[in-house]
């Protein structure tokens, strides 16, 4: 079975600070790892993925995250947090080797960037 | 522009009143997928579809029901809602099967009294 897990509920950071979303995951094969960004009334956009190679993924908007396997987790970072950053994150795994063709998202934490 | 509509956004109803919710997507993907999302749950995959007339089971299919009859539409159906199917529901497309990115609708609110 997979599984997510985001131990934070809330995240606070004062603007132009770094911030950290924490993501641990759960799977019996090979992970493809995700996060995507809520913002208010929105639907989930996308913001980057692990799928193998480098530990370190860049995507959108400045953010990247690091995938470590001994740790099993998939942490969310931007070097320098905007008040627009403020939203929902969800970190979502898909288990390669099950051959299930679904993700499985954690509960979402929310990031709150001060100014 | 590559999007995906629902329709309705918002939604009231009363217990046992059949409804459906639409999903449409322009951007010729042939996987979609419904979720809903409650508070402190996330999502939580109700139905998938990998291809015209091919879906499947998610993690909470129950009271629910989907059609995938042409690519682009993927309506999920409830034949008697219940007041636990009170929640936000996102449709969500993908260009194949490996989920490497999806695009989600805005999502429609549902309240069933």
């Amino acid at each position: 079975a997979q599984s997510v897990a985001q131990p934070e509920d809330q995240v606070n950071v004062a603007e132009g600070n770094p911030l950290t979303v924490k993501c641990t995951y759960s799977v019996s094969g090979n992970p493809y790892l995700f996060w995507y960004v809520q913002y208010p009334n929105r639907g989930l956009q996308f913001l980057l993925k692990y799928i193998t190679g480098d530990n370190l993924v860049k995507g959108s908007y400045g953010f990247e995250a690091e995938f470590n396997k001994s740790q099993t987790s998939f942490h969310l970072k931007k070097p320098s947090a905007l008040v627009s950053d403020s939203a929902l994150y969800f970190c979502a795994v898909r288990d390669v080797g099950t051959g299930r063709r679904a993700l499985t998202f954690g509960s979402g934490t929310r990031l709150q960037v001060q100014p | 522009e590559a999007q995906v509509t629902q329709n309705p956004r918002y939604l009231i109803t009363v217990t046992g009143k059949k409804l459906t919710v639409t999903c449409s997507q322009n951007m010729n993907h042939e996987y979609m997928s419904w979720y809903r999302q409650d508070p402190g749950l996330g999502l939580r995959q109700i139905y998938y579809s990998m291809n015209v007339e091919v879906t499947d089971k998610g993690d909470v299919p129950e009271g629910y029901k989907v059609s995938r009859k042409e690519k682009r539409n993927f309506p999920l159906i409830l034949e008697s809602p219940s007041p636990n199917q009170t929640s936000l529901y996102f449709c969500a497309s993908s260009f194949s099967e490996n989920l490497l990115e999806q695009y989600f609708g805005p999502g429609t609110r549902l309240t069933v009294t």
